[in-house]
Order: structure tokens, then C-alpha cells, then sequence
């Protein structure tokens, strides 16, 4: 059964703090893995990951991807209450469907 | 640009009520999602769509739950008879390609609420 994992579940930090969210998957025809950010209503989109060993970054947060060990990392230097949200790990088993994570909740105190 | 929408933003009911839920997707998108998140098991993948024609069902929770395209720019998520434990937040969301070849763009959710 094709499954992805996050971890943690949830996490409390500091501003200014930097924060590593892990997501590991087992799916039978890999695609794609994906990161998404939920605040209060719908995710948004963060990057996508394809190849492994090639980091994407965006202003403070990157990501990367390691097909050989079936995990992605997301990270986030200098964190800020802005970057409370609920952190989402989805994988494509190409075009099946999406498989999403349970979701890293983080919270960045002031 | 208009992302995707949704109908109504929330919806409460009573129990064996029969619950209508609208999405419009982005225009040229061929590919449209429903979801269905809970605290309980996260964001689940109900039923996906590619140019209108249903794709994979298997997420739908039972009979009770369908959902259909008629065309590019409208689907609708029923539910007929609802119940209590159907209470979540349902999201639609559309791509341009399958899968993950191209990020999903979700619209804002129903909040739907069974009495």
C-alpha cells in the first residue's frame, strides 16, 4: 500500500530558529514528490521534486530529494511567525493518484 | 487570474440531508481533484478527473458519496443521505497535466458540518 510519513507531527520554535521537516514514502511508480503549505484554508504550493540530489530553493525555505533512500527534506532558516502553517508531504505514484503525508504542524513563537 | 472555486464555503445540515458541493476549476486545467480533510485522517483523495472523465473513484468512501464533471469548467461532490461522520472541509483542486508533473491549485474548501 503506497504510504508517505512525515515527521515530526508537530514542532514549536523560536524566531530565528531553523527548522528541518522530514517526509519519507513507499509508492510502486514514483513520479514526483511535492510540498505544500497550509495556513488557514487551502495548501499552497511550495516545490516540486523530481531528481534527486538537486536542492529547490525559495527565499528561506529549500528542499531536496533522495529517491535512492525514499525521503525528502524541507527546510526553513531564520524561521518567522509567518511560517506557522501545517506543512504537507504529497507523492505522485504516477498518475494513480497523489498519496499525501499526515502533515508536520509547525509553530513558530514570537 | 481566477483560481478554483468553491461552493459554498460552508454548509451545515442536518443528518440524511442531501448535500450538493460546486468547483470550478482554473480555466485550461484538465485535470480536477476532490479532497477530503479531517483532523482525524488528514487530506484524503476522494475522485479525480482528466478532461471530465472519471479517473479513479477509489477514495470515494462509499454509494452514498458521488460526484460528476459535465464539462470542463464545473464539477459538483453529493452526498446522499449525509451523516455526521461525513463532517470535514472538502477541497476541489485542478492541474494542467496528471499528477505531479504539474502543481495542484486548491480552492478554498467547503466547511461541511452534519448535525
Amino acid at each position: 500500500e503506497d504510504k508517505v510519513v512525515q515527521s515530526p507531527l508537530s514542532l514549536v520554535v523560536h524566531e530565528g530558529d531553523t527548522v528541518t521537516l522530514n517526509c519519507s514514502y513507499e509508492v510502486t511508480n514514483f513520479r514526483s514528490l511535492l510540498w505544500y503549505k497550509q495556513e488557514k484554508k487551502a495548501p499552497t504550493f511550495l516545490f516540486m521534486l523530481t531528481s534527486s540530489g538537486i536542492e529547490k530553493k525559495s527565499g528561506r525555505l529549500s528542499s531536496i530529494l533522495d529517491k535512492k533512500e525514499l525521503f525528502s527534506i524541507l527546510n526553513i532558516t531564520a524561521t518567522q511567525t509567518g511560517d506557522s502553517a501545517i506543512y504537507l508531504c504529497a507523492v505522485d505514484n504516477y498518475g494513480q493518484n497523489f498519496v499525501f503525508g499526515p502533515g508536520t504542524r509547525l509553530s513558530v513563537l514570537p | 487570474d481566477a483560481g478554483v472555486i468553491q461552493s459554498p464555503r460552508h454548509e451545515v445540515t442536518e443528518m440524511g440531508q442531501e448535500v450538493t458541493l460546486r468547483c470550478k476549476p482554473i480555466s485550461g486545467h484538465d485535470y480536477l481533484f476532490w479532497y477530503r480533510q479531517t483532523m482525524m485522517r488528514g487530506l484524503e483523495l476522494l475522485i479525480y478527473f482528466n478532461n471530465n472523465v472519471p479517473i479513479d473513484d477509489s477514495g470515494m468512501p462509499e454509494d452514498r458519496f458521488s460526484a460528476k464533471m459535465p464539462n470542463a469548467s464545473f464539477s459538483t461532490l453529493k452526498i446522499q443521505p449525509s451523516e455526521p461522520r461525513d463532517s470535514a472541509v472538502y477541497f476541489c483542486a485542478s492541474s494542467f497535466g496528471g499528477g505531479g508533473n504539474q502543481p495542484q491549485h486548491f480552492g478554498d474548501g467547503t466547511r461541511l458540518s452534519i448535525l
